[in-house]
């Protein structure tokens, strides 16, 4: 089975940075993913880590580390507009008929506050 | 492109009323996929397809059916409708290629459910 977590809600500052991180035990690993949902909206994709290290786009930046079971998404330069919820998503490591299914967390919710 | 459409934006059901949710997509996807999402639980996958005329089982099957007769439509029929199943439906689909975004996901919308 699998299983993924993250904290439920953060809390931080216009312009601050903020950390969410996204712990998880799985049967296999083949991807993870980072959506972006807003309030009342459909998850729009962020980012996607294979390999260990840290991908950088923009004012977001996404890392893993496989041997952990560990990854973080990193959110520079706050704005309002990135006031939402973050969901962590790890791929099924089978290819073939589930070559694309996910689970994924619960969701972080982050307000940013003026 | 319109990319991935679902309809109806809501419902209302009562118990033991039958319905289908409506899933399009117009970017020639192969894999398409249906989640509920509830407070506090993430998105779970209830049904999925890798192509017309093939589908599989996600986390939470039951009360739910689903058919892929064309690559664009993904129907899921609520057969005889419960109040645990009042959710947040998304449909979405992916292509089937590796990219650079891995082969992620794209969403629909959205349909609310509620049965009383």
């Amino acid at each position: 089975g699998q299983n993924i977590d993250q904290p439920t809600e953060m809390t931080a500052t216009e312009g601050a940075i903020v950390q969410i991180n996204c712990t998880y035990q799985t049967s296999g690993f083949n991807g993870l993913f980072w959506y972006q949902q807003h309030a009342g909206e459909a998850p729009t994709f962020l980012s996607y880590n294979v390999l260990d290290g840290l991908e950088e786009k923009g004012r977001f930046s996404s890392f893993l580390s496989r041997s952990k079971g560990y990854s973080y998404l990193l959110l520079k330069e706050l704005q309002m507009k990135d006031s939402a919820s973050y969901l962590c998503a790890v791929r099924d490591p089978k290819d073939g008929a589930a070559g694309n299914k996910l689970t994924f967390g619960g969701g972080t919710r982050v307000l940013v506050k003026p | 492109n319109a990319g991935v459409t679902q309809t109806p934006k809501f419902q209302v059901l009562k118990t033991g009323q039958s319905m289908t949710l409506q899933c399009a997509q117009d970017m020639n996807h192969e894999y398409m996929s249906w989640y509920r999402q509830d407070p506090g639980m993430g998105l779970r996958l209830i049904h999925y397809s890798v192509g017309a005329g093939i589908t599989d089982q996600g986390e939470v099957p039951n009360g739910y059916n689903v058919s892929r007769s064309t690559t664009e439509d993904f129907p899921l029929r609520l057969l005889s409708a419960a109040p645990s199943q009042t959710s947040v439906y998304f449909c979405a689909s992916s292509s089937g290629i590796r990219d650079s975004q891995g082969e992620t996901q794209y969403f629909g919308p959205g349909t609310r459910l509620l049965v009383l």
